[in-house]
């Protein structure tokens, strides 16, 4: 069975940093692209980071870039999502999701549960 | 970025009745779609990619279709189980980026 967990999500005041993980099973991860997409409360899907199988393409949505940073451990079957300068702008429900393919420019046939980010003072 | 206009942001569909939804592009992103349907509490689930491509499992009451610059998601026949919110995801580009969500309900 496919599964994806995420962790390291919590209550973080502004301007502090915070690391999101995202466990994977039941694929071979090395095989493709991973995502992180974010859901603020009662809001729509927002697209934060991609990375491809070996890390060599990433990408970034302007809110986020230069402040967050993806990466993956293909020999812990693992996610990351470092963030920096957080601003209550980031609080958010964080998906990790799993691409079709090789690089990052594609759907996300797989999704993890998710972890909540709130940051405040 | 692209954008992506999903209209309308929400609609009140009786059971049986054929539902569609669009999804609008800014620019043109080929058939580089996904269709997405989320339930209150759950991560999304992938029903469509590629713009007319039905993933496994997904009821044939769902279809997609489109190029270019405008997709459509059909729900040819509306079920209680349908109530949740859809979104349309174009991946033509490295900066990926969904539509605004159309929130389906029964009446």
């Amino acid at each position: 069975e496919v599964q994806l967990v995420e962790s390291g999500g919590g209550l973080v005041q502004p301007g502090r940093s915070l690391r999101l993980s995202c466990a994977v099973s039941g694929f071979t991860f090395d095989d493709y692209a991973m995502h992180w997409v974010r859901q603020a409360p009662g809001k729509g899907l927002e697209w934060v980071s991609g990375i491809s199988w070996n890390s060599g393409s990433r990408g970034y949505a302007d809110s986020v870039e230069g402040r967050f940073t993806i990466s993956r451990d293909n020999a812990k079957n693992s996610l990351y999502l470092q963030m920096n300068s957080l601003g209550a702008e980031d609080t958010a429900f964080y998906y990790c999701a799993k691409s079709n393919g090789f690089y990052y420019y594609s759907y996300m046939d797989v999704w993890g549960k998710g972890t909540t980010v709130t940051v405040s003072s | 970025a692209i954008q992506l206009t999903q209209s309308p942001s929400s609609l009140s569909a009786s059971v049986g009745d054929r539902v569609t939804i669009t999804c609008r592009a800014s620019q043109g992103i080929s058939s580089a779609l996904a269709w997405y349907q989320q339930k209150p509490g759950t991560p999304p689930k992938l029903l469509i990619y590629d713009a007319s491509s039905l993933k496994s499992g997904v009821p044939s009451r769902f279809s997609g279709s489109g190029f270019g610059t405008d997709f459509t998601l059909t729900i040819s026949s509306l079920q209680p189980e349908d109530s949740a919110t859809y979104y349309c995801q174009q991946f033509n580009s490295d900066r990926l980026t969904f539509g605004g969500g159309t929130k389906v309900e029964i009446k």
